[in-house]
């Protein structure tokens, strides 16, 4: 079955750094979704990425899938408080469109 | 605009008891649905899943079960929980099965069984 590996399991930045979170597929992937959650609440979805090389941004989150479709990275830019959070890479598994996740990434932004 | 609902937001019950957690989802139909679970320190883990009324799929063996009464309904059952049975659960919806079809998900119940 397929797994997704995501790292690293936490991270903690001065606001205003850069930080990129990974997802590694043990298959490949054949559509990658980034969430982000805050603690005690709903997924919100962020975007979704098909094509091997493709490259995705909305507002300072850029997510990109690799050519060979097994790792997909995600990228804050600038990181302010409001970026504090759960972010999940989730894949699609068999055709019902449901979907396996990864374990989650806890960012934490200082002021 | 679609929206999901997800009732109660937190629940505590003693172990034994009975657990009904409802879903409902407006502003769309036929939607796939999909009932997760997430335990404190682990990713969120598939539980039930249905494509119609009246069809569930069970990913996991357990003490928990689903219905879809209605299109837009989708409920969670135990009848009689367990410790283990504490967790964060989510339920989303799905517009159509595809690749290209994002889940999205309702605010979550906090189940706290004692």
């Amino acid at each position: 079955s397929q797994e997704l590996e995501q790292s690293p399991q936490s991270l903690i930045v001065q606001e205003g750094k850069n930080l990129t979170i990974n997802c590694t597929s043990s298959k490949t992937l054949y559509g990658l979704y980034w969430y982000k959650q805050k603690y005690g609440e709903g997924l919100i979805f962020l975007m979704m990425l098909q094509k091997g090389g493709e490259e995705k941004s909305h507002e300072k989150i850029t997510a990109k899938l690799d050519e060979k479709k097994q790792q997909s990275s995600l990228h804050i830019t600038a990181s302010q408080p409001s970026h504090a959070g759960i972010y999940l890479c989730g894949a699609p598994s068999g055709n019902t469109g449901k979907l396996i996740f990864g374990q989650g990434t806890t960012l934490q932004v200082k002021p | 605009s679609q929206t999901i609902h997800q009732w109660p937001a937190t629940l505590v019950q003693p172990v034994g008891s009975p657990l009904s957690l409802e879903c409902t989802v407006e502003g769309t139909s036929n939607p796939n649905l999909y009932w997760y679970r997430q335990a404190a320190g682990r990713g969120l883990q598939l539980l039930f899943y249905s494509v119609g009324i009246g069809q569930i799929s069970s990913e996991v063996p357990q003490n928990l079960s689903a219905s879809r009464p209605q299109d837009r309904q989708f409920i969670l059952s135990s009848k009689k929980l367990l410790l283990s049975d504490s967790g964060f659960y989510l339920c989303a919806w799905s517009g159509r099965v595809g690749i290209n079809s994002p889940l999205h998900f309702g605010n979550g119940t906090r189940l706290t069984v004692t």
